[in-house]
């Protein structure tokens, strides 16, 4: 059964870049399967990121395109999320997620908490 | 960006009751729609995708059906673990979508 684990700083000043990394176990992140950022904000609902396929391949939010690059490294089996200029409106849990177009997004991570803050 | 518009917002339901949430797409989706269980504090749980195809390991109650621009979830008869707030996502095209939320609490 694959698991999901995120990683990064729990804060991260105003203007500052935000970095989280996923640490895929239990499966191989050279599956047929897509690779996602998902984020919460504290109370509401749920907004997708981006996402990347094994061979680098990527799909961004529109919204946040110019701020958002999602990579992989095959090597260590994780993914990671890189947001620049962050405001307090970034301030959100943050879910890695694996996906498929059919399958919907079938594992998740347990989420990290991130405060953008001066 | 196709949006998705779940009803009711908040429901308020009793134990065995049958509960249905609607959600509805501003353009056609095909079958290409997820629904996700997320209780306080954890991550999302997906419960039905394809529409209408259960998760493995997820109770029999739950149920999905649709196709195009309207949708539902349905639960059979509430039992105390499904409250929680349920979302719907749409998988047909870019960016992913998820519905506002529907928060199932206790009458």
């Amino acid at each position: 059964q694959v698991q999901l684990q995120e990683s990064g700083p729990g804060l991260v000043k105003t203007s500052g870049t935000l970095s989280l990394t996923c640490v895929v176990s239990g499966g191989s992140i050279s599956s047929s399967h897509w690779w996602s950022w998902v984020r919460q904000p504290p109370g509401k609902g749920l907004e997708w990121i981006g996402e990347i396929y094994h061979n680098g391949g990527t799909n961004y939010n529109p919204s946040l395109m110019s701020r958002v690059t999602v990579s992989v490294d095959k090597s260590k089996n994780q993914f990671s999320l890189k947001l620049t200029s962050v405001t307090a409106a970034d301030t959100a849990v943050y879910y890695c997620a694996r996906g498929s177009m059919l399958r919907g997004f079938d594992s998740w991570g347990q989420g990290t908490l991130v405060t953008v803050s001066s | 960006d196709v949006q998705l518009t779940q009803s009711p917002s908040f429901l308020s339901a009793s134990i065995g009751d049958r509960v249905t949430i609607t959600c509805r797409a501003s353009q056609g989706i095909s079958r290409y729609l997820a629904w996700y269980q997320q209780k306080s504090g954890k991550a999302p749980k997906l419960l039905i995708y394809a529409a209408s195809t259960l998760q493995s390991g997820v109770p029999s109650r739950f149920s999905g059906s649709g196709s195009g621009t309207e949708f539902t979830l349905t639960i059979s008869s509430l039992q105390p673990e499904d409250f929680a707030t349920y979302y719907c996502q749409q998988l047909n095209s870019y960016p992913r979508t998820f519905g506002q939320g529907t928060k199932v609490e206790i009458k």
